[in-house]
C-alpha cells in the first residue's frame, strides 16, 4: 500500500499570513495514463471532509483562489497564500493512483495563533 | 443541491451487524463510483470500499474484506454497507462519498458491550 505522510501535522498560524503543508507518498503517483491522482481535503471542526484540490493543482469549484497545489512524483505541497479564520480545520492528502486501497495522509491541522 | 445522507448507524454489540444506507440527489448518481470513507473518533479518514456505476467491481480495504460487502441500487439512488461481525475497531463515522466531490454527513456506528 503506498504510505502518505505529511508535515507538519500542526500549524498555528497568524490571520493573514500565508501557510503551507508537506505531504508525501512512499512512491510515484504518477499513473499509467499520465495523470498524477493526488487530491487535498479539508475537513473543518464538526463538518464532513470538502475535497479542495484533485489531481495536484486543480481547483474545485467553490474553492477559493488562495488554495493552490503543487508538485509531483512524490512530493506535494498545498499552500494557503493568506490564512482566513474559515480555514482552520484538519488537511489531508489523499492518493487515488495505486489502489485499493485509497490512502489518507495523517492529517494537519490548522489553526490561529 | 447534489444531497448523500446517510442512515443506519447506531450502537451495535461486537459480532452483529449493521446496514448503512446512502441516499443520493441532485446528481446523477448512476455515473459514479461510490465509496464509503470512516473516521474513527478523534482520528484520520480511512477509505472503506468503492463500487463501480454498475456494481460490477467492488473494492475493500483489507481490514474489512469478508465482512463488509458494498452495493448500491442505481434505480433508487442509494447506496449501502452491509456490515457483518462487527468488532471495537469498526467504531466511526461513516462517510458516503461520490468518489470525493461530494459527501454526507456522515452516520456514526458504534460497537460496544
Amino acid at each position: 500500500d503506498v504510505v502518505m505522510t505529511q508535515s507538519p501535522l500542526s500549524l498555528p498560524v497568524t490571520l493573514g499570513q500565508p501557510a503551507s503543508i508537506s505531504c508525501r507518498s512512499s512512491q510515484s503517483l504518477v499513473y499509467s495514463d499520465g495523470n498524477t491522482y493526488l487530491n487535498w481535503f479539508q475537513q473543518r471542526p464538526g463538518q464532513s471532509p470538502r475535497r479542495l484540490i484533485y489531481k495536484v493543482s486543480n481547483r474545485d469549484s467553490g474553492v477559493p483562489d488562495r488554495f493552490s497545489g503543487s508538485g509531483s512524483g512524490t512530493d506535494f505541497t498545498l499552500k494557503i497564500s493568506r490564512v482566513e479564520a474559515e480555514d482552520v480545520g484538519v488537511y489531508y492528502c489523499m492518493q487515488g493512483t495505486h489502489w485499493p486501497p485509497f490512502t489518507f495522509g495523517p492529517g494537519t491541522k490548522v489553526d490561529i495563533k | 443541491e447534489v444531497q448523500l445522507v446517510e442512515s443506519g448507524g447506531g450502537l451495535v454489540q461486537p459480532g452483529g451487524s449493521l446496514r448503512l444506507s446512502c441516499a443520493a440527489s441532485g446528481f446523477t448518481f448512476s455515473s459514479y463510483w461510490m465509496s464509503w470513507v470512516r473516521q474513527a473518533p478523534g482520528k484520520g479518514l480511512e477509505w472503506v470500499a468503492n463500487i463501480k456505476q454498475d456494481g460490477s467491481e467492488k473494492y475493500y480495504v483489507d481490514s474489512v474484506k469478508g465482512r463488509f460487502t458494498i452495493s448500491r441500487d442505481n434505480a433508487k439512488n442509494s447506496l449501502y454497507l452491509q456490515m457483518n461481525s462487527l468488532r471495537a475497531e469498526d467504531t466511526a463515522v461513516y462517510y458516503c462519498t461520490s468518489g470525493g466531490d461530494y459527501w454526507g454527513q456522515g452516520t456514526l456506528v458504534t460497537v460496544s458491550s
